[in-house]
């Protein structure tokens, strides 16, 4: 197992459109993160699952944000209609149930 | 809702010199994570403390999580180049999910060889 893998590494679009991310965990994880980290700041929590279950949402994730992770393995995070606030990096990691978490490389969005 | 404040936000040091940084959260915790940061990379774990007043060493560094389990720090002896990055404090509010965690801001170090 080669860690955590996210694709794509970096994602341009334009103001309004609306992009997908996938995260791959470890394999022997049962728990999936994502986060959201902006220049100078640390990683901001926004969902996560333990298996298929999402079982808490950050008050500031929008309705226009979602995640999904079935069958428990891979996770897809898709922003709708995208704003300039959105550009960001956005963070997956995966744990179990006694150490830290271990982090993607993460996909940085741009939003022009 | 949960805060936890890192300081300094920066620090340069001279190779050879040492480094400690804080970290003061709102809320007790139920342990408290670190993470490094390299330029251009992603979080590494470095370790995680439980217990009320534990102290860890890994080489260098050690970790002490205070008595209220609401304060921590991180300090390097003798830093060198590649201790270069961003050290982030990180940890689940007691009580509340173990899973999720808050971080700080983080304290980038730089040194200069």
């Amino acid at each position: 197992d080669t860690g955590v893998s996210q694709d794509p590494r970096h994602k341009i679009t334009k103001r309004g459109q609306n992009v997908t991310f996938r995260c791959d965990p470890i394999s022997e994880h049962n728990r999936l993160y994502w986060y959201r980290q902006t220049l100078g700041q640390g990683p901001e929590f926004l969902t996560y699952f333990q298996n298929e279950a999402q079982l808490e949402k950050s008050r500031l994730l929008s309705d226009r944000f979602s995640a999904e992770r079935p069958k428990g393995s891979f996770s897809t995070l898709e922003i709708q209609r995208t704003e300039q606030g959105d550009s960001a990096m956005y963070l997956c990691a995966s744990s179990s149930d006694t150490q830290g978490y271990t982090f993607g490389s993460g996909t940085r969005l741009t939003v022009v | 809702g949960q805060q936890v404040m890192q300081i300094p936000q920066y620090q340069h040091v001279q190779e050879g010199e040492d480094f400690t940084t804080y970290c003061n959260s709102s809320t007790t915790l139920s342990n408290i994570q670190w993470y490094k940061q390299r330029p251009g990379g992603h979080p590494v774990f470095l370790i995680q403390l439980v217990k009320s007043g534990e102290v860890k060493k890994q080489k260098r560094l050690t970790f002490q999580f205070g008595e209220a389990k609401k304060n921590s720090s991180l300090h390097i002896t003798a830093t060198q180049t590649t201790d270069v990055g961003t050290y982030f404090c990180a940890g689940p509010r007691s009580g509340g999910s173990n899973y999720k965690l808050t971080f700080g801001k983080g304290t980038l170090l730089t040194v200069n060889p």
